[in-house]
């Protein structure tokens, strides 16, 4: 079964509105989460690492302000997408991992359109 | 810099018909993870396999077999007599030894399987 969940699943939300989407390890803690995007046919790039009571770390070219990450407990990461644009609309998943000898998990990803 | 290439774009195959599905990776580390994921149409990501740069055993799991050549940096992926269940996108990825939650992933090769 799934050991991250991720939610939700689709979400459709008007241009200039704020979207929250949620990630969860189900059955082990995670001190650091990964949120990636997925634009259609394209491969998956990492925006940023989601630290458990710190600030998130964010690769070059994603903006802090408008991907806003909260890493509040263990086992929840959330990613706020703020004042969405059209531009924005993509794929959005997250990964976390027990440990450093176990594999990173995936979740299963939440498609945003943003009209 | 640290790179994947999946040279190939579509794959068609005919059920039970083995295929390849190639992976070049390009790092400076001499510690690093490579991994293989399936992506089928619904999304989310499939762990396949996690291999280490000190374990250059091929490995086979199945119907899946891996080969990790590092004289070529190349860590393919062998499916053998397809199914139409295989259909997905397969991306091969790598990451440092620092973090194995940072993924540079390759472009994605798409397996269609064609009963």
């Amino acid at each position: 079964g799934a050991v991250v969940s991720q939610h939700p699943s689709r979400v459709i939300c008007k241009s200039g509105t704020s979207v929250k989407i949620e990630c969860r390890s189900l059955d082990f803690q995670a001190t650091t989460m990964f949120w990636y995007r997925q634009f259609p046919k394209q491969s998956l790039m990492l925006m940023a690492t989601s630290n458990e009571g710190s600030k998130a770390t964010y690769e070059q070219g994603v903006e802090k302000d408008k991907f806003l990450i909260n890493h509040a407990s263990l086992t929840l990461s959330t990613l706020t997408v703020t004042s969405a644009h059209p531009e924005d609309s993509s794929f959005y998943i997250c990964s976390a991992s027990g440990g450093i000898n176990s594999p990173l998990h995936f979740g299963n990803g939440t498609r945003l359109t943003v009209t | 810099a640290q790179k994947v290439t999946q040279a190939q774009t579509e794959i068609s195959v005919v059920e039970k018909e083995d295929v390849t599905l190639d992976c070049v990776y390009e790092t400076r580390d001499t510690t690093y993870y490579l991994f293989w994921y399936k992506q089928p149409p619904s999304g989310e990501l499939v762990f396949l396999i996690r291999r280490n740069s000190f374990d250059e055993q091929n490995e086979i799991s199945g119907r899946y077999s891996w080969n990790f050549q590092k004289s070529t940096s190349s860590f393919n992926f062998t499916i053998t007599a397809s199914q139409v269940v295989d259909s997905a996108v397969y991306f091969c990825a790598l990451s440092a030894s620092s973090n194995t939650g940072k993924l540079i992933f390759g472009q994605g090769t798409t397996l269609q399987v064609k009963p």
